[in-house]
């Protein structure tokens, strides 16, 4: 099955700094990469996406990049501010939205924004 | 629409125990997934289902058991709860055949085993 392997697992930064969280996947066949955002004791929420037919894409200040021939992806956010601070998880899947056969994550990343 | 709706929130179960966790979706999604969240990991699929009346095994499925009669609803039991099941569980649901569809989660049952 497919395996997520996620860097680091902690994160500081000072505010107004940029943060990048690679993660790399094993099974070939992915073709679906999305990241999660989850503040302490809520839900996952998606933050953005990448399919495995797009090198990279943007949305304000994140931004996420693929390297199907490595098998790794990366979620870069620049001018970090405190909301940033949360558990951000990477995830692979064959399909897109839930996966065919569901999303394997990563560990995740505790960003922490320091001011 | 409520999106997916799990109940309930928080629970305390002895050792043995058993109790299904309750999932609906009211966005017609032909997908929805069972996640559990252990402290400081990521989450691991238990079981996931394609459509009403076919469920397949996750990457945690060992003590727990789903059905799916309907569309709306996907309820997660637990037979014999042990201490291993002391987690966050997340119902999830998807269109799959939608390409921009996002995986939409529900807000987690909180779940105790001593």
């Amino acid at each position: 099955g497919e395996n997520v392997e996620q860097h680091p697992s902690t994160l500081s930064v000072q505010e107004g700094d940029s943060a990048v969280i690679k993660c790399t996947y094993s099974d070939s066949a992915s073709n679906y990469f999305p990241w999660y955002k989850q503040e302490l004791g809520k839900r996952p929420q998606l933050i953005i996406d990448i399919r495995s037919n797009v090198g990279e894409k943007k949305d304000q200040r994140i931004a996420v990049t693929l390297n199907k021939t490595a098998k790794h992806f990366s979620l870069h956010i620049t001018e970090t501010q405190p909301e940033d601070s949360a558990v951000y998880f990477c995830a692979a899947s064959k399909g897109s939205g839930g996966g065919a056969d569901g999303l394997t994550f990563g560990k995740g990343t505790h960003l922490i924004i320091q001011p | 629409n409520a999106g997916v709706t799990q109940t309930p929130k928080f629970r305390i179960l002895k050792i043995g125990q058993s109790m299904t966790l309750q999932c609906t979706q009211d966005m017609n999604h032909n997908y929805m997934y069972w996640y559990r969240q252990d402290p400081g990991m990521g989450l691991k699929l238990i079981y996931y289902s394609v459509g009403a009346g076919i469920t397949d095994k996750g990457e945690v499925p060992n003590g727990y058991n789903v059905s799916r009669s309907t569309t709306e609803d996907f309820p997660l039991r637990l037979e014999l709860a042990a201490p291993s099941q002391t987690s966050v569980y997340f119902c999830a649901s998807s269109y799959l055949e939608n390409y921009n569809s996002p995986l939409h989660f529900g807000n987690g049952t909180r779940l105790t085993v001593t």
